[in-house]
């Protein structure tokens, strides 16, 4: 069965430092790879999203994730953090052809002054 | 852009009750729609998956006839939490998808009910 787990439930970082979410995921078959963002009483936004391709994708506000076969990864990155990226970080996947997204159960991402 | 507007925001019902949710698709049309639940501390349980011209498949812990939803065109989908008690709480999120977006949910701000 397909699952996404995100092993740290929070992550803390200084503004301006670099930021790595994890997501690991167990799939069978060619997945579809996302990142949403759910900022304070708020739904969910899209960040970015993986297609079988270029493994590296690019999203918005500067962040992009790496999808890696080998390691069942899709790692969410960011070069620069600022305060107004606090909110909780969700990776999903979803099998090709199909509409059924199974989401991680987030990380919240607190950024320090 | 594709846009997804739910209503109410928020909504507070009596234990017991039943409360009724929209999702509207705007810029885009709304093959699947999926209804997820995120309850309090958790992430985002799917409830149901509505592709048009296709029966509404419900995932476990989930029943028809706890969460009806309907689905009559490309731009709209509702559904309704019946008989609510405590443990519906939470906040109900749509996603929307077309066949172009390949897989990509366009989700709503969502609806938070409240049971007292």
């Amino acid at each position: 069965a397909q699952s996404v787990t995100q092993p740290d439930a929070r992550v803390t970082v200084s503004e301006g430092a670099s930021l790595q979410l994890r997501c690991k995921y167990s799939y069978f078959g060619t997945p579809y790879l996302f990142w949403y963002v759910q900022y304070p009483r708020q739904g969910l936004q899209l960040l970015l999203k993986y297609y079988p391709g270029d493994p590296v994708v690019q999203g918005v506000n500067g962040f992009e994730a790496e999808f890696s076969k080998s390691n069942s990864s899709f790692h969410l990155r960011k070069a620069s953090v600022h305060w107004s990226d606090w909110a909780v970080y969700f990776c999903a996947v979803s099998r090709t052809n199909a509409y059924k997204v199974i989401f991680g159960k987030g990380t919240h991402l607190h950024v320090l002054p | 852009g594709a846009l997804v507007y739910q209503y109410p925001r928020r909504t507070i019902c009596k234990s017991g009750t039943s409360m009724r949710m929209e999702c509207q698709a705007v810029g885009f049309q709304a093959t699947s729609v999926a209804w997820y639940r995120q309850s309090p501390q958790k992430t985002f349980e799917l409830i149901a998956l509505s592709t048009v011209n296709s029966a509404i498949k419900y995932e476990q812990n989930f029943t028809q006839e706890k969460f009806p939803i309907s689905h009559p065109n490309l731009s709209f989908s509702s559904m309704t939490v019946l008989n609510a008690y405590l443990e519906d709480r939470g906040l109900y999120l749509c996603g929307a998808t077309d066949w172009g977006s390949q897989n990509t949910l366009y989700f709503g701000a969502g609806t938070r009910l409240s049971v007292l």
